[in-house]
């Protein structure tokens, strides 16, 4: 299947500061990219849907300002979590789509808010 | 409002044995349903897709099935090994464009040799 990249694997900060994660789709363009977030026996909770070059489409109770996403590009999107708390401690899961139903999913990335 | 429902219980088998996860939702109609595998502090992995024409499908030992009318996808992995050991997902599709899918909360298997 194709390879979707994350980076960082794992961050650990301190509250107020913010934590930019990127995600990219190594072998394939990526039409839609989607970010979610896992806690610990949780399902994925999808908190957005970027397309490239256009704005994210953000769910509900997802605050935009918070979480900032730039789709720069068909290979690359980015989430921002600005001023992060220790509330915002999780795992934040990316996968690419390329027109198909099937998502690709990243390794993900480990978030601790001290 | 919609509804995936997997069992939360973990399901413990013996090697060799047929391994069958259930997924249920409700209000809810769904184009396809997928089955994503998801090993601890990792991304989950796609394995299987079904449409609602599609009564089964099959790839290598796995198997799954859709019943619209029930409202039920199983997932049976066969001649389980202890490889198979992980949090098997359920995720549907939602209706809206961007094949934004909703997933349910996964059923951990353990098989044991």
């Amino acid at each position: 299947g194709a390879v979707v990249s994350q980076h960082p694997s794992r961050v650990i900060c301190k509250s107020g500061t913010s934590v930019k994660i990127e995600c990219r789709s190594l072998d394939f363009q990526a039409t839609t990219m989607f970010w979610y977030r896992q806690f610990p026996k949780q399902s994925l909770m999808l908190m957005a849907t970027s397309n490239e070059g256009s704005k994210a489409t953000y769910e509900q109770g997802v605050e935009k300002d918070k979480f900032l996403i730039n789709h720069a590009s068909l290979t690359l999107s980015t989430l921002t979590v600005t001023s992060a708390h220790p509330e915002d401690s999780s795992f934040y899961i990316c996968s690419a789509a390329g027109g198909a139903a099937e998502q690709f999913f990243g390794p993900g990335t480990r978030l601790t808010v001290l | 409002s919609q509804k995936i429902e997997q069992n939360s219980e973990a399901l413990n088998i013996q090697e060799g044995k047929t391994a069958t996860l259930t997924c249920n939702y409700t209000n809810y109609s769904p184009a396809y349903l997928q089955w994503y595998r998801q090993d601890p502090g990792r991304g989950p992995v796609f394995l299987l897709l079904i449409r609602e024409n599609e009564k089964e499908k099959r790839k290598e030992r796995l198997k799954v099935t859709f019943d619209t009318t029930l409202k039920q996808s199983l997932f049976h992995i066969t001649a389980s090994q202890p490889a198979d050991s992980a949090t098997y997902l359920c995720a549907l599709e939602v209706s809206g464009g961007y094949n934004k899918l909703i997933f349910g909360a996964g059923t951990r298997l353990a098989v044991h040799p």
